[in-house]
Formats: structure tokens, sequence, C-alpha cells
């Protein structure tokens, strides 16, 4: 279902540093996973995507792992910047008999705050 | 490649009026839409699907009187909020996947409208 987030977990982290953002999620049907980073008055920005069939992928700074036992993504980004402070979101979807139109479900987000 | 442009950026209007956001895929033609709500502080909601040529499909507890959507073309969707009250005041996005067996494409987000409601 729609997921609704009242008070968003935070992570402060110093320039330089490597962060993780983890996610966890509901659905074992969910086949597809997606990081997006969203900037103040801004939409989401599509950053590193994973398919079920995989436990890990990576990209320019940034690696997703998948761990579909336990129902938990997590987003590592290498050597934070402070371009990098954003709210992150993961977002979850399937093709349950491919009636779903890719119909996303989002988490409900990690502020990410870099300091200098 | 992949973007995705909302006009109006940002709206002010008056309570009971009508307003009118328009969703562009610029470089590639999106068979699929859809409308989020996205209240401060929160995740994004889904409120509607919009495929091209077809009724939308609206999520539980959306109005979809109060919000119409159409999807005239492969590369434009619009979002209407009607007789708008205070509490539609909110941040609008919508996305576009260019996937024709309802499979994993991709969303690729527009840059939100922000609607102010007086």
């Amino acid at each position: 279902g729609e997921s609704v987030g009242l008070h968003l977990p935070t992570l402060s982290v110093q320039e330089g540093d490597n962060s993780i953002i983890n996610c966890a999620y509901s659905n074992s049907a969910s086949d597809y996973f997606i990081w997006y980073k969203q900037e103040s008055g801004k939409g989401p920005q599509f950053i590193i995507d994973i398919r079920s069939n995989m436990d890990k992928r990576q990209g320019q700074r940034v690696t997703v792992l998948l761990n579909k036992t336990v129902k938990h993504l997590s987003l590592q980004i290498a050597a934070t910047q402070p371009g990098d402070s954003a709210v992150y979101f993961c977002a979850e979807t399937n093709n349950a008999g491919g009636t779903s139109y890719g119909k996303l479900t989002f988490g409900q987000g990690t502020i990410l705050t870099v300091h200098p | 490649g992949a973007v995705v442009s909302q006009h109006p950026s940002w709206v002010i209007c008056k309570s009971g009026t009508s307003v009118k956001i328009e969703c562009r895929s610029l470089d590639f033609q999106a068979t699929t839409m859809f409308w989020y709500r996205q209240f401060p502080k929160q995740s994004l909601m889904l409120m509607a699907t919009s495929n091209e040529g077809s009724k939308a499909t609206y999520e539980q507890g959306v109005e979809k009187d109060k919000f119409l959507i159409n999807h005239a073309s492969l590369t434009l969707s619009t979002l209407t909020v009607t007789s708008a009250h205070p509490e539609d005041s909110s941040f609008y996005i919508c996305s576009a996947s260019a996937d024709t067996s309802g499979g994993l494409e991709t969303q690729y987000f527009g840059p939100g409208t922000r609607l102010l409601v007086l």
C-alpha cells in the first residue's frame, strides 16, 4: 500500500565519508527497486535501480544492495559531497500479471545532510 | 534523455477555482503517466495512473471528479484540480514511463507543481 511518513529519518555525515541509507519493504512480490534523490522543491531524480534477480548493483559513487530474504534495500554513497544533501526515497514495484502498469510504492524517505 | 516537464511550476489560486497542471515527456513517448501528491516532510502518494487514450485509474480515496486527468497524447497528461480548497494545497508531481507491457520501466519524474489555494 501507500507509504506515508510523518517524520522522516535523518542521516548526518561529514563530507568525504561514506553514507548508507536503508529501506525496508513489505511486499515479497516486489521485483524491481529504485532509489530516488529529491532536492527541496524539486521532483525525484533517478539514482540507481536493481531487479530482484540481483543482490548488488554499482553506479558512479553509488551502490545498491538488495537482500530479499529480509526484504531490505540499501543505498551506499561513497565519498559523500555537500551536493548529495537531499531526501532519498526507495521505491518498489512488481509486475503482477502485467496489470500493475509499473505502479511504484515509495518508502518514507531519509534526509541526508552532508556537512563540509 | 527521459526528461519530463511540468507547467506551471507554481500556482496560487482562490478557493473554488479550478487549476490545470500539465505534464509533458519531452524526448520520449509515454504510454503511461502517473500523478503523485506530496505534503511537506512526507513521501509521495500515488493519486492516479494515466494511460494514453483511456480513462485514468485512481487510487483508493482519490476523488476522480475532483482531480480530472486527461492523457490525450503520448507526450501530454493534464491534471485539473476542480473547485480547489485550501486542503488541496500541496506539491503535485507527475512521472512518465514508456513501457507498453505494464512492466518494469523506470519512471522519470517532472519537477513538480506547487499549488497554494487561498
